[in-house]
């Protein structure tokens, strides 16, 4: 019954690989998020959104492109690895984009060699 | 530009005392702030929140209060316990699907 899901948890890659992080909540809500965790902790929105429509996207490389399929799912494929995109990456999902706490999964941590 | 800042990366404190977590923030557009506390290997699990006309809001052992001529909002553990030690991080919004997190401070509750 875990309410918002990432898969896979680790993933190790080399550069210049094209790799793929799925995450899927059972909440029932109507905005996701992808947020990036880098070597100094620092957690920073990458993108958000809602019923299914891009609604940030907070100038990111355009490598990273994020897929959602219906609203209880969003996926984060990345293109040409880089040693620089080696981070803990979470998915979040909300009721509404505002004024309600963000639920998130547990991170996939991503290593690229 | 780091708008929301914990300019404590880390906290002691003793068993059954109070720990005392602050968060200053440079928006004035911000008006919905929440607590996030953080395992390792888990992601950030949400603790308390206040919105901007509110200066506190409490739930059990958490009290977060908010100054918002000093931009400064504070979390309050009372008392705190082993199993609270974990990264706590603050975060700010102005309603705009865009949640700023500051940096998180690692508090020990020491037995």
């Amino acid at each position: 019954d875990t309410a918002v899901s990432q898969t896979p948890k680790y993933l190790v890659t080399q550069m210049g690989n094209d790799k793929s992080i799925k995450c899927e909540q059972n909440l029932g809500h109507d905005t996701m998020y992808w947020y990036k965790q880098d070597s100094k902790k620092f957690l920073k929105i990458m993108f958000s959104y809602n019923n299914k429509e891009l609604i940030i996207n907070e100038t990111v490389p355009n490598r990273f492109s994020p897929k959602s399929p219906d609203k209880a799912h969003l996926n984060l494929h990345i293109n040409s690895l880089e040693l620089g995109d080696s981070a803990v990456y979470f998915c979040a999902s909300s009721p509404t984009g505002s004024y309600s706490p963000l639920h998130f999964g547990n991170g996939t941590r991503l290593t690229v060699t | 530009d780091q708008q929301v800042k914990q300019n404590s990366p880390s906290l002691s404190v003793q068993e059954g005392r109070i720990s005392i977590l602050n968060c200053d923030y440079t928006n004035s557009m911000f008006d919905y702030f929440l607590w996030y506390k953080k395992y390792p290997a888990e992601g950030p699990t949400f603790l308390i929140s206040i919105s901007s006309i509110k200066d506190k809001n409490e739930d059990g052992r958490f009290t977060v209060f908010l100054n918002k001529s000093a931009k400064h909002l504070s979390l309050h553990i009372v008392p705190s316990q082993p199993g609270d030690s974990a990264v706590y991080f603050c975060a700010a919004s102005s309603g705009t699907y865009k949640y700023i997190f500051g940096t998180g401070t690692r508090l020990k509750v020491l037995a």
